[in-house]
């Protein structure tokens, strides 16, 4: 099983929602990423887990909470987000930190209205 | 990584012709290099990747170049087809080891 699963594909929300996203691998990686995509640029990096402990914050409003329950999931919630906040968000994993070769998801594409 | 604004460059090519998709990159203590495929509606896709230590790497039908003297990274696609179409990115990773940065990406149309 070489795939990472995120959930929901489509997520519509109102700037007062509180939704989360989820992702999942059981390839035994033990890092797990999220990333940022808008139409037409490159992925940003938001968050990175290594080991279940968050290594990276990219300087992500709080209005954005990642969460890793264990070394299988990786959650994403959103509170009072704005509409320049829609875009695909990416779940990643790779064996280790920085290791080769991270395996995406095929993202949630987040409109927030 | 390079932010391309609005609009993606573009590359077309015809079928069965090879492809070189070119990124420049930003970081000279940067040690490991992949290039990602994303098709419409996906994420992206593992290609190839390259270490700093070596300037080409071969796989099936793509060939990765690494010219650390200008910064620049290529990837060439031998006999393209129509399933290549896509928008392809590079990433470089920090000299910490601990993230990957994405360049600027190319759309790849392929016209049969």
């Amino acid at each position: 099983d070489t795939e990472v699963t995120q959930t929901p594909k489509h997520l519509v929300m109102g700037m007062t929602n509180k939704k989360s996203l989820k992702c999942e691998q059981h390839m035994g990686h033990r890092a797990m990423y999220w990333y940022k995509q808008k139409a037409k640029k490159p992925p940003e990096l938001m968050f990175v887990y290594s080991y279940e402990k968050l290594s990276i914050n990219e300087s992500v409003p709080s209005r954005f909470s990642p969460e890793c329950p264990n070394s299988s999931l990786l959650n994403l919630h959103l509170h009072a987000l704005q509409p320049e906040d829609s875009a695909l968000y990416l779940c990643a994993s790779s064996r280790g930190q920085g290791s080769s070769e991270a395996f995406f998801g095929q993202g949630t594409r987040l409109t927030v209205v | 990584g390079e932010n391309v604004g609005l609009h993606l460059p573009t590359l077309s090519v015809q079928e069965g012709d090879n492809s070189i998709i070119n990124c420049a990159y930003s970081n000279s203590a940067s040690d490991y290099f992949i290039w990602y495929k994303q098709e419409s509606g996906k994420g992206p896709q593992f290609i190839i990747d390259i270490r700093s230590n070596m300037d080409k790497r071969q796989g099936q039908r793509v060939t990765v170049l690494l010219n650390k003297t200008v910064k620049h990274l290529s990837l060439q696609i031998a006999a393209t087809q129509p399933g290549d179409s896509a928008v392809y990115f590079c990433a470089e990773r920090n000299n910490a080891g601990n993230m990957l940065t994405f360049g600027g990406g190319t759309r790849l149309m392929v016209k049969p």
